[in-house]
């Protein structure tokens, strides 16, 4: 079936770096827009990054650009986010998200989600 | 950015109700919305999107309306699976999402 599993997070140092991999299955991976969403404890979820479905194009929130990189190998179906120069504030579980078909800024497969824990 | 404001923040009704989430968008975002529920320790699921199209899988009794800066989020007859938190997004400038209403049993 349809699936996105996400790996990597953890417990991070401020100022440290952590990189996120999100393994695709199901579907043609390669086809779709892929999205990074996060959402802090408590808080409604917040959109960090896409890239588009050849890897050329990427976009990121105000609140990461300069810090996070996304990326993706569309021949190990994997979605990759990059974070550095980690803040207590980039705390939260980190989504990767299917672009839907229809409207790829709205996302239509979820994985499970990993938590990011930037604590001293 | 676009804040999306949702309203209200809990909502209790019973089982067998209608009922109906509001959010709002700052500025024009035609029908570039969509909507989305979760339940705890679960990822979110897309239930709407260009405002008022079901997204596939999604039953009947949900129902969204609205353009430009006002939009609903009915749920006609509440099944137990239905209490959760609900959330809009914006898709018109960039991604922006609201900040959520519970739905909870009355």
């Amino acid at each position: 079936q349809v699936q996105l599993v996400e790996s990597g997070g953890g417990v991070v140092q401020p100022g440290r770096s952590l990189r996120l991999s999100c393994t695709a299955s199901g579907f043609a991976f390669s086809s779709y827009a892929m999205h990074w969403v996060r959402q802090a404890p408590g808080r409604g979820p917040e959109w960090v990054a896409v890239v588009s479905s050849d890897g050329r194009d990427k976009y990121y929130a105000d609140s990461v650009r300069g810090r996070f990189t996304v990326s993706r190998d569309n021949s190990l179906n994997t979605l990759y986010l990059q974070m550095n120069s980690l803040r207590p504030e980039d705390t939260a579980v980190f989504y990767c998200a299917r672009g839907f078909e229809i409207t790829p800024d709205t996302f239509d497969v979820w994985g499970q989600g990993t938590l990011v824990t930037v604590s001293s | 950015e676009i804040v999306m404001t949702q309203s209200p923040v809990t909502l209790s009704v019973s089982p067998g109700e209608r009922a109906t989430l509001s959010c709002r968008a700052s500025q024009n975002i035609s029908g570039h919305l969509a909507w989305y529920h979760q339940k705890p320790g679960q990822a979110p699921r897309l239930l709407i999107y260009g405002a008022s199209t079901r997204a596939t899988g999604i039953p009947a009794r949900f129902s969204g309306g609205g353009s430009g800066t006002e939009f609903t989020l009915t749920i006609s007859s509440l099944q137990s699976e239905d209490f959760a938190f609900y959330y809009c997004q914006q898709y018109n400038d960039w991604i922006t999402f609201g900040q959520g209403t519970r739905l909870e049993i009355k």
